[in-house]
């Protein structure tokens, strides 16, 4: 079946544009993730949405960062006035649902590499 | 905080070797851990979950265990083929379950 999709794959932008990433998670997971990985640095978590509410978004870097999610499907990750430090590469992923065991299992789509310049 | 360490940073084998990768985590109240492969330029591909509750996992030639009081995990992967040549992660649940505290990863060369 269809897996996690993003995009776009790759986004170029000045610094201070405003960005917007897209996730499609696998249909039927209600959990969705937003990490980010920087050259060579290890995945950070940013947000976790269950249905359309974001019950933990403690890994928002700063206030410059926002994400929503509609429909329990499709989410959108919003990056205002990039830095340069924003870039990165976004992994969005989904779970089936909250709670434990395998529930949890999360799926990571392609990512989405951002370049700010 | 959860943190999670890996280790080695990297390891070269020759084709047809056994090893065994290795990951500690600070936190054992983990719903789970989870171990992933990370092919250049491409997203990540989940390998095995090992829940609480459980010791090990098993995938074809891919075996992981779990030690929560030790707060341990460790990839066995069998007669290795260059084909298994990437970065594999390691990552362990936070306290509250949403989320997944990762390592900086193994990376993984194997010859023929």
């Amino acid at each position: 079946g269809a897996g996690v999709s993003q995009s776009p794959s790759n986004k170029v932008t000045e610094k201070g544009k405003d960005v917007e990433l897209r996730c499609d998670p696998i249909s039927g997971h209600t959990a969705l993730y937003w990490y980010r990985q920087r050259l060579g640095q290890g995945l950070e978590f940013l947000i976790y949405f269950q249905g359309n509410s974001a019950p933990d978004k403690s890994g928002l870097p700063s206030d410059r960062f926002s994400a929503e999610r509609t429909g329990e499907s499709v989410s959108t990750l919003t990056i205002q006035r990039t830095q340069q430090e924003d870039s990165a590469v976004y992994l969005c992923a989904s779970s089936p649902g909250p709670g434990t065991g395998s529930y949890n299992e999360q799926f990571f789509g392609p990512g989405t590499r951002l370049t700010v310049l | 905080k959860q943190e999670v360490t890996q280790i080695p940073a990297a390891l070269s084998v020759p084709e047809g070797e056994n090893l065994v990768l290795n990951c500690s985590f600070t936190d054992s109240a983990i719903y789970n851990l989870q171990w992933f492969r990370q092919d250049p330029g491409k997203g990540l591909t989940s390998l095995l979950l090992i829940q609480s509750s459980q010791r090990e996992q098993t995938s074809g030639r891919l075996n992981a265990s779990l030690d929560k009081s030790s707060g341990r995990s460790t990839l066995y992967i069998a007669a290795s083929q260059p084909g298994d040549s990437a970065t594999y992660l390691c990552a362990a649940t936070n306290q509250a379950g949403t989320a997944l505290i990762f390592g900086k990863g193994t990376t993984l060369s194997v010859s023929s």
